[in-house]
């Protein structure tokens, strides 16, 4: 089956730059999501497309992609940002779609 | 405004079947998918299926096919998610989700707020 995989963890300091990978061999071919997930909520979509900001995301938000890695990028770090963070994409055959494991963001 | 509203929280045994739902409103439910995602306790989002109630077309991930049952009633706006037999391993917050236009695969832009599933004898 097709798996995401994604760092476990991340820890930045408040106003640096955090950098989220998720690879995956379909990626070069399947656009790519990115969710953040803070307990106790259900997750918000925060990258659409590779690298497009859903209306009312900051602007400190980014997404790249390259190859067969997609990166979030958050700019300027806040305190709010610590959460958990998922990429999701399709698998070759666009079948079905699964999640990255998840990479936990803590803001030092 | 959407808004996608899933039923109670279930407290249930192993074997036992249950059917739960997720309502929408504010747009009409023929003209996107609705997915389901599992969260298990304390560990990461699983994609489970997804369907089109316009046609029923349903797509389901290999991880769930022939696990769980994804249907809907057009007529009552309503998705579910269907097991015939329960085990602990069920255990676990779903959530249902609204892809955005992009089709079957895309991101999914509108969340319930879960359903709360616990399997205990």
């Amino acid at each position: 089956s097709y798996e995401l995989t994604q760092p476990p963890s991340l820890s930045v300091s408040p106003g640096q730059t955090a950098r989220i990978t998720c690879s995956g061999d379909a990626l070069p071919k399947q656009y790519a999501y990115w969710y953040q997930q803070k307990p106790g909520q259900a997750p918000v979509l925060v990258i659409h497309k590779d690298s497009g900001r859903p209306s009312g995301i900051p602007e400190r938000f980014s997404g790249s992609s390259s190859g067969t890695t997609v990166t979030l990028t958050i700019s300027g770090v806040q305190a709010e940002d610590e959460a958990d963070y998922y990429c999701q994409s399709a698998d070759s055959s666009d079948t079905f779609s699964v999640f990255g494991g998840g990479t936990r963001l803590t803001v030092l | 405004e959407v808004q996608l509203v899933q039923s109670g929280a279930e407290v249930k045994k192993p074997g036992e079947s249950l059917k739960i739902s997720c309502k929408v409103s504010g747009y009409s439910i023929t003209s996107y998918w609705l997915g389901w995602v599992r969260q298990m306790p304390g560990k990461g989002l699983e994609w489970m299926g997804i369907i089109y109630p316009g046609d029923a077309d349903t797509r389901y991930s290999p991880s769930f096919q022939g696990q769980v049952i994804i249907s809907v009633d057009k007529s009552i706006s309503t998705a579910y998610l269907q097991w015939n037999s329960l085990k602990a391993s069920d255990t676990a917050m779903y959530y249902c989700a609204r892809p955005d236009s992009s089709g079957p695969q895309g991101g999914f832009d509108f969340w319930g707020q879960g359903t709360m599933v616990t399997v205990s004898s």
